[in-house]
C-alpha cells in the first residue's frame, strides 16, 4: 500500500519559469517531510525539508508547502534551471517509528532551455 | 559536510560468489540505513542501525547480512544472490532514529548479478 504518491511521472517546463511538483500521503500521523533530487544512477540529494508544525519552508529557489487537512505537499522551484532537469521524491516519516521514511514514486522533472 | 561514501560504485558478480558494499560516514551520525532501488522506482528499505545495533530488518532475504562494525561504517555482505537482486543500493545516515531526522544519501553501488 502506497502511503506517499506522486500522480504526475513527468514534468516538462520552460527555463526561468517555475515548477511544481506535487505529493499526497494517506497516513495522518506523518510528521516530517522531505524532498530529494535524483540524477541517473546516482542517489538523492537532500534538498528541502518540512516539519508538520509549518506549513511553508523556504530555500533559496526552492520552496515547500504542506497542506495537513488535505495530506498534500508541493515543491515550488522558481525560477527553473536546465539543470534542475532530475527525479524529485518526496518523503514522509512518523514520529515514533525509527525515523522510517516513506517515499512517493518520484516525477522526472525536464527544464526546457 | 553531508557526506556518504560508498564502494565499489559498480559490483558484477555471480550467483555463487560473496562480496560485500561498504559505506562511511563522518558526519557523526549513529544511524545508519540500506535501501534497495529498481529502476524507476523509490527506494526500498532494507535495514536500520541505530548506534551501532540493528534496529529494523524489513524482512530482507538472508542472502543480504548488515554489520556496523563502528558508528562511521556500515557493510552489507552479500551471498548466494539471484539475478532479481539487481538493483542499485543506497546507504544514507542520519543524526539518530527520534524522528524528523533528515537522511543523508550516499551516491549508491550498482550491482548486476549474472
Amino acid at each position: 500500500d502506497q502511503q506517499v504518491k506522486q500522480n504526475s511521472p513527468s514534468l516538462s517546463v520552460q527555463e526561468g519559469r517555475i515548477s511544481i511538483l506535487n505529493c499526497d500521503y494517506t497516513n495522518s500521523m506523518f510528521d516530517y517531510f522531505l524532498w530529494y533530487k535524483k540524477y541517473p544512477a546516482e542517489g538523492p540529494t537532500f534538498l528541502i525539508s518540512i516539519s508538520s508544525i509549518k506549513d511553508k519552508n523556504e530555500d533559496g529557489r526552492f520552496t515547500v508547502f504542506l497542506n495537513k487537512s488535505a495530506k498534500h505537499l508541493s515543491l515550488h522551484i522558481v525560477p527553473s534551471q536546465p539543470g534542475d532537469s532530475a527525479v524529485y521524491f518526496c518523503a514522509a516519516s512518523e514520529r515514533g517509528t525509527g525515523n522510517q521514511f516513506y517515499f512517493g514514486t518520484g516525477t522526472s522533472l525536464t527544464v526546457i532551455p | 559536510d553531508t557526506e556518504v561514501t560508498q564502494t565499489p560504485k559498480h559490483l558484477v558478480m555471480g550467483m555463487t560468489n560473496k562480496k560485500s558494499l561498504k559505506c562511511e560516514q563522518h558526519m557523526g551520525h549513529r544511524a545508519m540505513y540500506w535501501y534497495k532501488q529498481k529502476a524507476k522506482k523509490p527506494p526500498e528499505l532494507m535495514f536500520v542501525y541505530s548506534y551501532e545495533k540493528l534496529s529494523i530488518n524489513e524482512s530482507v532475504p538472508s542472502r543480504f547480512s548488515p554489520e556496523c562494525p563502528n558508528s562511521s561504517l556500515l557493510n552489507l555482505h552479500l551471498h548466494a544472490l539471484q539475478p532479481e537482486d539487481s538493483a542499485l543500493y543506497l546507504c544514507a545516515s542520519s543524526q539518530a532514529i527520534r524522528g524528523q531526522e533528515t537522511q543523508y544519501f550516499g551516491p549508491g553501488t550498482r550491482l548486476l548479478v549474472l
